[in-house]
């Protein structure tokens, strides 16, 4: 079963808008991870969250974790049209497998 | 430059034929990652190795082996016993010491499709 869920599932946006997806996950986690698909390729890892960290930035990408609620969100701001691609998380759920589970992700389109 | 090669790019299946997916990284990464992904889907993980010689079970090994005699390679064979292969087949790898703290490095995939 997926352990990550984002949401949207689909979202389409103007260039120069932000753009925000979210991450729901059901057991503890020590770090949650989001990468970023191009149609047809492989997938790009953007940003790592430590479960004792609530925000992290990189360039103009911000992601939230709340453990809490465990949930995570993913902010580009200023999109560009290069910027339309699929985008997932991916958490590492205390069950013994060591290996990532990766949500279903969120497919963003930035008209130009 | 380091990174993972998966080849070929795209492989046909014939009915009762297995067929084998090569990933090979230059990482000098640990661990190694076999996943499969359907049209519009997420990652769903086949099998992964933490070490040379060893690899475990994900969610949906069914149908498929793998081995791991090179540090450098993980081929993946996708055998007739697996009934729905057409998928968009993905290998990745990373430093495997700490898997939760380390990113994953993909390679661009391999697309099976059944003739």
């Amino acid at each position: 079963s997926q352990q990550g869920e984002e949401d949207p599932q689909a979202l389409s946006i103007q260039e120069g808008e932000n753009a925000t997806m979210n991450c729901s996950y059901k057991t503890s986690i020590n770090n949650l991870q989001w990468y970023r698909q191009n149609s047809g390729r492989g997938l790009v890892h953007l940003i790592l969250i430590r479960s004792n960290e609530r925000e992290k930035h990189s360039g103009r990408l911000r992601v939230t974790l709340d453990t809490s609620k465990k949930s995570s969100s993913l902010l580009i701001t200023a999109s560009r049209a290069a910027d339309t691609a699929s985008y997932f998380c991916a958490t590492d759920p205390y069950t013994g497998r060591r290996a990532l589970t990766f949500g279903s992700g969120t497919r963003l389109q930035v008209q130009p | 430059d380091g990174g993972i090669t998966q080849s070929p790019k795209y492989l046909f299946r014939k009915e009762g034929q297995n067929v084998t997916l090569s990933c090979e990284q230059n990482l000098n990464h640990d661990a190694m990652y076999w996943y499969r992904q359907d049209p519009g889907q997420g990652l769903r993980l086949i099998y992964y190795s933490q070490i040379v010689n060893d690899f475990q079970k994900g969610d949906i090994a069914e149908g498929y082996s793998v081995s791991r005699e090179k540090k450098e390679s993980f081929p993946l064979t996708v055998t007739s016993a697996q009934k729905n292969p057409t998928a968009f087949y993905l290998c990745a790898s990373s430093i495997g010491r700490d898997y939760s703290n380390q990113p994953q490095h993909f390679g661009d995939g391999t697309r099976l499709s059944i003739l």
